[in-house]
């Protein structure tokens, strides 16, 4: 059971926009915490996405992009490609865990 | 650019330890970040193990810190991760990370997998 809930998988059309919700608490989001996003691709390890709820580092698309209101985030990637396959976790501080917590991730299918 | 590399053995008997180590090269561990070990189950998602400063300052996640220690060499610029009494369920690629501002990572290792198995 992870201290983020994200939905297990989305899917969309290329060209299309998604968006992948990310549920937190009182404990973690809610208490003002920043949301980071991750980019997994298969077989290779996180990459940083968004940072500081809606920060890209250099490199990463105008495409992404986060938000962040009360106890939840969202990630939103617009003008989908078939590279943006992959998983994607949401991750915030906890004060119940005293440290970094993950959602459980979000597998995007791009149809 | 900063580059890290998580080392060790692949496989661990159940009941024993595993160790790890991260090597740093391109950055300082005593730089003013914190060093993280983060591992994901087969197909399963990301857990959050533990971190550590350079003076050696250790925060570890409740559900592992009774068989969690983790070190910091800054001689030769690496941190280790040591986890006891080890079962099938501590099965994980195991990666290394760089923590910056608010608890995120942005730099990972490339992650190794280790099986618990006899």
């Amino acid at each position: 059971q992870s201290v983020l809930t994200q939905p297990p998988s989305v899917s969309g059309a290329p060209g299309q926009r998604v968006t992948i919700s990310c549920t937190g608490s009182s404990s973690n989001i809610g208490a003002g915490y920043h949301v980071h996003w991750y980019q997994q691709l298969p077989g290779t390890a996180p990459k940083l996405l968004i940072y500081g709820n809606n920060n890209r580092p250099s490199g990463v698309p105008d495409r992404f992009s986060g938000s962040k209101s009360g106890t939840s985030a969202s990630l939103a990637i617009t003008g989908l490609q078939a590279e943006d396959e992959a998983d994607y976790y949401c991750q915030s501080y906890d004060n119940n865990v005293g440290g970094p917590a993950f959602g459980g991730g979000t597998k995007l299918t791009v149809l | 650019q900063v580059q890290l590399q998580e080392s060790g053995p692949g496989q661990v008997k159940p009941s024993g330890t595993l160790s790890l180590t991260c090597g740093v090269s391109g950055g300082s561990v005593t730089s003013t970040h914190w060093w993280s070990w983060v591992r994901q189950p087969p197909g399963k998602g990301l857990e959050w193990i533990g971190e550590i400063y350079y003076t050696g300052t250790t925060n570890y996640n409740p559900s592992l810190k009774s068989r969690v220690t983790m070190s910091i060499d800054k001689s030769k610029n690496q941190f280790s991760l040591n986890l006891y009494s080890v079962t099938a369920a501590d099965t994980a690629i195991y990666y290394c990370a760089r923590e910056v501002s608010a608890w995120s990572f942005d730099y990972w290792g490339q992650g190794t997998l280790v099986t618990v198995s006899s």
